[in-house]
């Protein structure tokens, strides 16, 4: 009953390196989150979109960027990492900007090396 | 913005007994709380949310309490099992606004069977 996908599971990236995160969902929700979480920590906004309107977060750093080619998917590109960029990352999504719920995928575990 | 706090960091309650998690938030125009349990290596997932125009919901062993004078809202499970073993984030949003969740800092809730 996957609604929220991510691939991959596990990225190993090297120092430097772009990499790119995929989300997709099946929910036909407008509404998609990128989400970094730490160990023992919540999880942090990065950016979403409203259906193409892309909303950044005041903090987010400019090494994160996103890409939604269309309703069904969302990208999280992260265009030189460092070791301070490993994390989960979580996409998410609601039906609409108004709506309360949010539905997390499993994440992607990025390890920098 | 708002800011959310949540206490305690870590729980270990015995099989059977009840378990009280705190929250704070600091805007008062805040009126939509949910709760996330995510247990090790998995999915934040919806466990219950109240709005502010109720004091108290319940679904089965779970409950959630608000107190809006005081700007608290508490998650209460009973009866605990092992199975509710994992982390427990608070959250508060302004409902149809633009700005998004604010996650509390986590719970680990341990129960020892």
């Amino acid at each position: 009953d996957a609604m929220v996908i991510q691939n991959p599971r596990y990225q190993v990236t090297q120092f430097g390196k772009p990499v790119t995160l995929s989300c997709s969902q099946t929910l036909n929700h407008n509404v998609m989150y990128w989400y970094q979480q730490k160990s023992s920590q919540a999880p942090k906004l990065l950016f979403h979109y409203y259906d193409k309107d892309f909303n950044n977060e005041a903090d987010t750093p400019d090494n994160f960027q996103s890409r939604r080619p269309n309703t069904s998917f969302c990208f999280l590109d992260i265009r030189s990492p460092g070791l301070g960029d490993a994390a989960m990352y979580l996409c998410a999504t609601s039906k609409a900007r108004g709506t309360e719920t949010q539905y997390f995928g499993p994440g992607t575990r990025l390890l920098v090396l | 913005g708002e800011n959310v706090e949540q206490h305690p960091s870590t729980l270990s309650v015995q099989e059977g007994d009840s378990a009280v998690i705190k929250c704070t938030y600091s805007d008062s125009a805040s009126n939509y709380f949910p709760w996330y349990k995510q247990e090790l290596g998995k999915r934040p997932q919806l466990i219950i949310d109240i709005r502010s125009n109720v004091g108290e919901k319940k679904d089965q062993r779970i409950a959630v309490t608000l107190n809006k004078t005081a700007k608290h809202f508490s998650l209460h499970i009973t009866e605990t099992q092992p199975e509710d073993s994992a982390v427990y984030f608070c959250a508060a949003r302004v409902s149809g606004s633009a700005r998004q969740l604010t996650f509390g800092s986590g719970t680990q809730l341990t129960v020892l069977p």
